[in-house]
């Protein structure tokens, strides 16, 4: 691996299911965040990490939650998805300030 | 997300130049941003610029911020049809936040 990687790519979920959507990046960033994309409201935060064991809300976190249990891993928690979740969800990580946040390809996630 | 405004729609010509907006809150942030989406395609970082400066240019693209007004705009020089994409802004406080998204067409 090489960058930041999402998983699934897609996923059609049936609502009140339980859904995780993993990222993993390998370049041993401190910050990792999860936006998601919807048309004309472009990149929300939901949450974010700032470094392994601490986590912070953004500005959409209801309905989610996150767990940053090492520098590798972020994944991203639907307890309970709505119709509203429908959404492409993007994971990037950071390094130091200034520097680039690298994204990960998304995941297009439909909740019906 | 609420914090950070552009419009978002821009269309010129292939040739022009273009110039898109971006207004943000927080005298705070550091450093400043411009992400590149190409359609079906996460971001990619275009260029950055710290609180601190008022000006950077790399090759077509100049950035200008003025800090008292929290204006930051991005300049394509010479506009070409592959510059379409959506572009944004965003800034870094204790998160990162971004801007709509700004949907640049290039017309021939």
């Amino acid at each position: 691996i090489a960058g930041i990687t999402q998983a699934p790519t897609s996923q059609i979920l049936a609502a009140g299911r339980r859904m995780t959507l993993r990222c993993t990046q390998d370049m041993r960033h401190n910050a990792m965040y999860w936006y998601r994309q919807d048309l004309g409201l472009g990149l929300r935060l939901i949450h974010y990490s700032n470094t392994a064991g601490t986590t912070g809300k953004g500005e959409v976190p209801d309905g989610y939650s996150v767990s940053r249990a090492n520098t590798d891993d972020f994944p991203l928690t639907l307890a309970s998805a709505v119709p509203s979740q429908t959404s492409v969800y993007f994971c990037a990580s950071s390094g130091a300030p200034g520097t680039e946040a690298f994204f990960g390809q998304g995941t297009r996630l439909t909740v019906v | 997300g609420e914090d950070v405004e552009q419009s978002l729609f821009l269309s010129v010509r292939e040739g022009d130049s273009s110039v898109i907006n971006c207004t943000y809150t927080d005298s705070s942030s550091t450093y400043l941003y411009w992400y590149k989406q190409e359609p079906g395609a996460g971001l990619q970082l275009l260029t950055y610029i710290f609180s601190n400066m008022d000006m950077k240019q790399d090759q077509r693209l100049t950035v200008l911020l003025n800090k008292k007004d929290k204006h930051l705009s991005l300049r394509i020089a010479d506009t070409q049809t592959g510059d379409s994409a959506i572009y944004f802004c965003a800034e870094k406080r204790n998160d990162m936040r971004f801007g709509a998204g700004t949907r640049l067409t290039v017309k021939p």
